[in-house]
């Protein structure tokens, strides 16, 4: 069974331009969650999206955003980028929410520089 | 104060050696404790998983989890040159229907041949 794929994998950019992430979950799952990781703060939740629906969020400015489709792919989107938004990005599937199992599944990130 | 706290090290030791690796947190509502392994420009890979207090043993790894002290530590036994990696402690609720992830920052481990 194929992982989680995320596409690009590496990202420049400069200030004030804006991004999307793509990511593509196990054949199957249906929750997608996003997560940023930075040497200072580590893995902080971005977002979350089960059945096209954002289900929870966390607390990061309102220029990120994300979506999923009917096929459970999901983006995500940072819109006038900051130098502290680079980071790796990494999304993770899992069959459905809050299941109580570990069946939550990484994949390797997409790393955005800002310039 | 952050929720989960782990030493970011790098935590450098002889093959061979016992690794311990710990966290603490503040939220006494977490009942699912993860550690993950993270090698160099690849997604974190989950370990172990357990759930409340008590010992998780798979093979070299041993998870521990004290609830009455906030406290989590993964020990790995013989260490090998290839467990050198970034280990994250990660914890959940699950109260709600939600897979987030609370992360510590992560321990650098660098196992010497």
């Amino acid at each position: 069974k194929a992982g989680v794929t995320q596409t690009p994998r590496y990202l420049i950019k400069t200030r004030g331009q804006q991004v999307t992430l793509s990511c593509s979950p196990i054949s199957g799952h249906r929750s997608v969650s996003w997560y940023q990781q930075t040497p200072g703060q580590g893995l902080q939740f971005l977002f979350e999206y089960f059945s096209e629906t954002q289900r929870n969020k966390g607390n990061f400015p309102g220029r990120f955003s994300g979506r999923q489709f009917s096929n459970s792919r999901s983006e995500m989107n940072v819109s006038t980028l900051e130098l502290g938004d680079s980071a790796l990005y990494l999304c993770a599937s899992s069959p459905g929410l809050g299941l109580r199992t570990d069946t939550q599944y990484f994949g390797p990130g997409t790393r955005l520089t800002v310039l | 104060q952050k929720e989960v706290e782990q030493d970011p090290g790098p935590l450098s030791v002889p093959e061979g050696a016992i690794v311990s690796l710990n966290c603490t947190y503040s939220n006494s509502a977490f009942q699912y404790f993860m550690w993950y392994r993270q090698y160099s420009r690849k997604g974190p890979e989950l370990l172990m998983y357990t759930y409340s207090s008590g010992n998780k043993e798979d093979g070299r790894f041993t998870a521990q989890v004290d609830k009455s002290s906030k406290y989590i530590s993964l020990f790995i036994r013989d260490s090998q040159p290839s467990d050198s990696a970034t280990y994250l402690c990660a914890m959940n609720d699950y109260g709600g229907a939600t897979n987030k992830l609370i992360f510590g920052t992560g321990t650098l481990l660098a196992v010497q041949p």
